[in-house]
């Protein structure tokens, strides 16, 4: 059964870069879209993009041009970087994977354990 | 991007008894080429990620019990728990993976009566 654990720092000041990455166990990195999703505390979660093994990616428009997720097929791993952060990206950050299927990638599961990022000057 | 939106935001059930959550997309996810509808439902403890409960909005995951089912077509769906048990207590979300932006609804807390 494929497992995720992620990693990365916690609390960080205004205009920083998030940078989280995601190792994926047992299972076959291939098959699956590799995301990153937030929740704020309190709230629904929100998309912020994914990745293949290949390396092709799709973002949430709303955070395209500060959003880079990049994927290390050696490791079996795939990273996050938001730049310049602020308090309203305060938030847990998940990794998720998304199985491909005929009908292309379906929902998310398995998730990582989630990490807790404060933004806070 | 499509919008989806959860009613109610909270309920409080007694144990034993229904409880039904409903999700409304802005547009369809249902695909005419497989006629599969692209809705998951969650289920979300405190500290913890979300669980994968439901997925082609009535297909429940290994494991799921049957007490919990999904049902709907197109925008309009509906997560149904029968005979409430105290483990179901948590924060339930639908989500559709019908087209990018993948987007989630905000979620319903269910709770005891």
């Amino acid at each position: 059964q494929v497992q995720l654990h992620q990693w990365g720092a916690g609390l960080l000041k205004p205009s920083e870069t998030l940078s989280l990455t995601c190792a994926v166990n047992r299972g076959s990195f291939s098959a699956f879209y590799w995301n990153w999703i937030r929740q704020p505390p309190g709230k629904g979660p929100e998309w912020l993009g994914e990745i293949n093994q290949g390396g092709s990616t799709n973002y949430n428009p709303s955070l395209m041009s500060r959003l880079n997720i990049s994927v290390d097929t050696s490791k079996n791993q795939f990273s996050l970087r938001l730049n310049s952060v602020t308090a309203a990206d305060t938030a847990v950050y998940f990794c998720a994977g998304a199985l491909i299927t005929m009908a292309g990638p379906i929902a998310f599961d398995p998730w990582g354990q989630g990490t807790l990022v404060i933004v806070s000057s | 991007d499509i919008v989806m939106t959860q009613s109610p935001d909270s309920l409080a059930v007694s144990l034993g008894e229904r409880a039904a959550i409903h999700c409304k997309s802005s547009q369809s996810v249902l695909h005419s080429s497989n006629n599969k509808n692209y809705l998951a439902w969650y289920q979300q403890k405190p500290g913890q990620p979300p669980k994968l409960l439901i997925s082609w909005a009535s297909i429940r995951e290994s494991g799921v019990p049957d007490r919990l089912s999904g049902s709907g077509s197109a925008t309009d769906f509906t997560l149904t728990i029968n005979s409430l048990q105290a483990e179901d207590v948590a924060f339930y979300f639908c989500q559709q993976y019908s087209s990018t932006p993948w987007t989630f609804g905000q979620g319903t807390k269910v709770e005891i009566k």
